[in-house]
Protein backbone atom coordinates (compact mmCIF):
# COMPACT_ATOMS: atom_id res chain seq x y z
CA UNK A 1 0.00 0.00 0.00
CA UNK A 2 0.87 3.38 -0.17
CA UNK A 3 2.57 5.27 2.76
CA UNK A 4 1.80 8.37 4.23
CA UNK A 5 3.94 10.52 5.85
CA UNK A 6 2.95 13.45 7.59
CA UNK A 7 4.76 16.37 9.41
CA UNK A 8 5.58 17.52 11.90
CA UNK A 9 3.36 15.29 14.27
CA UNK A 10 2.50 18.15 16.76
CA UNK A 11 2.73 21.66 16.08
CA UNK A 12 1.87 24.53 18.91
CA UNK A 13 1.55 28.24 17.54
CA UNK A 14 0.75 31.37 18.92
CA UNK A 15 -2.79 32.91 17.48
CA UNK A 16 -1.96 35.30 14.40
CA UNK A 17 0.71 33.24 13.39
CA UNK A 18 1.36 31.46 10.16
CA UNK A 19 1.89 27.77 9.75
CA UNK A 20 3.05 25.04 6.95
CA UNK A 21 1.64 21.34 7.16
CA UNK A 22 3.28 18.76 4.87
CA UNK A 23 2.05 15.77 3.57
CA UNK A 24 4.32 12.75 1.47
CA UNK A 25 2.79 9.62 -0.19
CA UNK A 26 5.00 7.16 -1.46
CA UNK A 27 3.14 6.77 -5.33
CA UNK A 28 1.13 8.07 -7.45
CA UNK A 29 -2.53 9.06 -6.63
CA UNK A 30 -5.86 9.84 -8.15
CA UNK A 31 -7.03 11.91 -5.15
CA UNK A 32 -5.75 13.66 -2.15
CA UNK A 33 -7.52 15.14 0.62
CA UNK A 34 -6.65 17.64 3.49
CA UNK A 35 -9.26 17.15 6.42
CA UNK A 36 -9.24 19.27 10.29
CA UNK A 37 -10.39 17.33 12.96
CA UNK A 38 -11.73 19.55 15.54
CA UNK A 39 -11.75 18.70 19.17
CA UNK A 40 -14.67 17.39 19.30
CA UNK A 41 -13.78 14.48 16.89
CA UNK A 42 -16.03 16.08 14.15
CA UNK A 43 -13.87 15.47 10.72
CA UNK A 44 -14.55 18.48 7.85
CA UNK A 45 -13.32 18.36 4.65
CA UNK A 46 -10.65 20.90 3.81
CA UNK A 47 -9.52 20.73 -0.03
CA UNK A 48 -9.91 17.88 -2.88
CA UNK A 49 -6.71 18.30 -4.50
CA UNK A 50 -4.92 15.54 -6.49
CA UNK A 51 -2.79 18.68 -8.23
CA UNK A 52 -2.49 22.04 -8.34
CA UNK A 53 -3.34 25.12 -5.81
CA UNK A 54 -6.23 25.80 -3.97
CA UNK A 55 -7.27 28.95 -1.29
CA UNK A 56 -10.18 29.06 0.51
CA UNK A 57 -9.63 31.94 3.44
CA UNK A 58 -6.87 31.61 5.34
CA UNK A 59 -6.55 28.34 4.27
CA UNK A 60 -4.43 27.30 1.22
CA UNK A 61 -3.07 23.95 0.03
CA UNK A 62 -0.77 23.03 -3.20
CA UNK A 63 -0.07 19.33 -4.38
CA UNK A 64 2.77 18.47 -6.69
CA UNK A 65 1.81 15.05 -7.87
CA UNK A 66 4.81 14.28 -9.75
CA UNK A 67 6.66 15.02 -6.71
CA UNK A 68 4.58 13.26 -4.52
CA UNK A 69 3.84 15.72 -1.73
CA UNK A 70 1.23 18.34 -1.05
CA UNK A 71 1.16 21.19 1.51
CA UNK A 72 -1.14 23.02 3.68
CA UNK A 73 -1.02 26.44 4.68
CA UNK A 74 -2.49 28.46 7.21
CA UNK A 75 -2.29 31.84 7.90
CA UNK A 76 -3.31 34.03 10.72
CA UNK A 77 -3.97 31.30 12.82
CA UNK A 78 -6.86 31.29 15.15
CA UNK A 79 -7.64 29.02 18.30
CA UNK A 80 -10.64 27.52 16.53
CA UNK A 81 -7.99 26.34 13.87
CA UNK A 82 -6.60 23.68 16.94
CA UNK A 83 -7.09 19.81 16.37
CA UNK A 84 -5.49 17.11 14.44
CA UNK A 85 -5.23 17.93 10.22
CA UNK A 86 -5.32 14.52 8.19
CA UNK A 87 -4.04 14.01 4.34
CA UNK A 88 -5.66 11.49 3.00
CA UNK A 89 -4.69 9.64 -0.65
CA UNK A 90 -6.32 7.62 -2.79
CA UNK A 91 -4.61 5.40 -4.83
CA UNK A 92 -5.41 4.43 -8.35
CA UNK A 93 -7.13 0.82 -7.12
CA UNK A 94 -9.85 3.34 -4.95
CA UNK A 95 -8.05 2.43 -1.93
CA UNK A 96 -7.74 5.04 0.45
CA UNK A 97 -4.53 5.60 2.29
CA UNK A 98 -4.74 8.31 5.73
CA UNK A 99 -1.60 9.78 7.07
CA UNK A 100 -1.27 9.72 11.11
CA UNK A 101 -1.93 13.20 11.34
CA UNK A 102 -0.72 16.78 12.58
CA UNK A 103 -1.88 17.72 15.82
CA UNK A 104 -2.28 22.31 16.32
CA UNK A 105 -2.85 23.42 18.98
CA UNK A 106 -3.45 27.63 18.82
CA UNK A 107 -2.96 29.45 22.11
CA UNK A 108 -3.89 32.74 22.52
CA UNK B 1 -23.09 21.05 9.86
CA UNK B 2 -22.03 18.86 6.99
CA UNK B 3 -25.29 17.16 5.74
CA UNK B 4 -24.24 13.56 7.75
CA UNK B 5 -25.55 12.83 10.89
CA UNK B 6 -24.89 9.90 12.96
CA UNK B 7 -26.93 8.42 15.99
CA UNK B 8 -25.91 7.84 18.84
CA UNK B 9 -22.78 9.94 19.41
CA UNK B 10 -22.00 7.78 22.54
CA UNK B 11 -22.08 4.24 23.24
CA UNK B 12 -21.18 1.78 25.71
CA UNK B 13 -21.40 -1.99 25.65
CA UNK B 14 -20.36 -5.26 27.21
CA UNK B 15 -18.76 -7.63 25.00
CA UNK B 16 -21.84 -9.89 24.68
CA UNK B 17 -24.35 -7.09 23.47
CA UNK B 18 -25.44 -6.53 20.36
CA UNK B 19 -25.85 -2.70 18.92
CA UNK B 20 -25.98 -0.83 15.75
CA UNK B 21 -24.84 2.40 15.01
CA UNK B 22 -26.64 4.20 12.16
CA UNK B 23 -25.70 7.24 9.73
CA UNK B 24 -27.66 9.17 7.55
CA UNK B 25 -26.59 11.79 4.82
CA UNK B 26 -28.74 14.49 3.67
CA UNK B 27 -26.68 15.63 0.44
CA UNK B 28 -28.12 13.27 -2.36
CA UNK B 29 -24.48 10.70 -2.52
CA UNK B 30 -24.36 7.73 -4.00
CA UNK B 31 -21.03 6.44 -2.02
CA UNK B 32 -20.93 6.39 1.96
CA UNK B 33 -17.78 4.43 4.19
CA UNK B 34 -17.30 3.82 7.85
CA UNK B 35 -14.33 4.87 9.00
CA UNK B 36 -12.03 3.60 12.70
CA UNK B 37 -10.11 5.80 14.22
CA UNK B 38 -8.20 4.65 17.60
CA UNK B 39 -6.39 6.70 19.65
CA UNK B 40 -2.71 7.42 18.22
CA UNK B 41 -3.65 5.66 14.97
CA UNK B 42 -4.57 6.44 11.42
CA UNK B 43 -7.72 6.43 10.60
CA UNK B 44 -9.21 3.40 9.40
CA UNK B 45 -11.51 2.72 6.18
CA UNK B 46 -13.55 -0.14 7.09
CA UNK B 47 -16.53 -0.16 4.44
CA UNK B 48 -17.35 1.42 1.15
CA UNK B 49 -20.34 1.13 -0.76
CA UNK B 50 -21.58 2.34 -4.23
CA UNK B 51 -25.33 2.75 -4.90
CA UNK B 52 -26.13 0.27 -2.16
CA UNK B 53 -23.54 -2.44 -3.18
CA UNK B 54 -20.49 -3.04 -0.84
CA UNK B 55 -17.22 -2.50 -3.04
CA UNK B 56 -14.19 -2.67 -0.37
CA UNK B 57 -14.23 -4.54 2.76
CA UNK B 58 -10.49 -4.17 4.47
CA UNK B 59 -10.65 -7.15 6.09
CA UNK B 60 -12.91 -6.38 9.03
CA UNK B 61 -13.71 -8.84 11.58
CA UNK B 62 -17.07 -10.18 11.33
CA UNK B 63 -18.61 -8.89 14.19
CA UNK B 64 -18.34 -5.81 12.19
CA UNK B 65 -21.16 -6.16 9.53
CA UNK B 66 -22.34 -3.43 7.47
CA UNK B 67 -25.76 -2.61 5.97
CA UNK B 68 -26.87 -0.19 3.05
CA UNK B 69 -30.67 -0.81 2.47
CA UNK B 70 -30.55 2.61 0.52
CA UNK B 71 -28.12 5.21 -0.82
CA UNK B 72 -29.16 7.93 2.04
CA UNK B 73 -28.85 5.14 4.98
CA UNK B 74 -25.55 3.13 6.38
CA UNK B 75 -25.71 0.89 9.33
CA UNK B 76 -22.91 -0.87 11.05
CA UNK B 77 -24.28 -3.61 13.38
CA UNK B 78 -21.78 -4.90 16.19
CA UNK B 79 -21.68 -8.27 17.57
CA UNK B 80 -19.43 -9.71 20.17
CA UNK B 81 -16.96 -6.70 20.71
CA UNK B 82 -13.82 -6.82 21.95
CA UNK B 83 -12.28 -3.85 24.66
CA UNK B 84 -9.96 -2.92 21.37
CA UNK B 85 -12.83 -2.13 19.25
CA UNK B 86 -13.53 0.86 21.36
CA UNK B 87 -12.90 3.88 19.25
CA UNK B 88 -14.46 6.79 17.17
CA UNK B 89 -16.50 5.27 14.05
CA UNK B 90 -16.86 7.46 11.42
CA UNK B 91 -19.45 7.52 8.86
CA UNK B 92 -18.82 9.76 5.67
CA UNK B 93 -20.41 10.16 2.23
CA UNK B 94 -19.61 11.54 -1.46
CA UNK B 95 -21.14 12.19 -4.53
CA UNK B 96 -19.10 9.42 -6.24
CA UNK B 97 -16.54 7.11 -5.05
CA UNK B 98 -13.59 9.05 -6.64
CA UNK B 99 -15.02 12.20 -4.61
CA UNK B 100 -14.60 14.55 -2.00
CA UNK B 101 -16.14 12.78 1.60
CA UNK B 102 -18.23 14.62 3.88
CA UNK B 103 -18.01 13.26 7.60
CA UNK B 104 -20.29 13.24 10.29
CA UNK B 105 -19.99 13.86 14.15
CA UNK B 106 -19.14 10.29 14.96
CA UNK B 107 -20.14 7.67 17.62
CA UNK B 108 -17.86 7.24 20.09
CA UNK B 109 -17.49 3.79 21.42
CA UNK B 110 -16.77 2.20 24.12
CA UNK B 111 -16.72 -1.56 25.31
CA UNK B 112 -16.41 -2.97 28.98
Amino acid sequence: GIQVEQSPPDLILQEGANSTLRCNFSDSVNNLQWFHQNPWGQLINLFYIPSGTKQNGRLSATTVATERYSLLYISSSQTTDSGVYFCAVEDTGNQFYFGTGTSLTVIP
Amino acid sequence: ETGVTQTPRHLVMGMTNKKSLKCEQHLGHNAMYWYKQSAKKPLELMFVYSLEERVENNSVPSRFSPECPNSSHLFLHLHTLQPEDSALYLCASSHQVEETQYFGPGTRLLVL
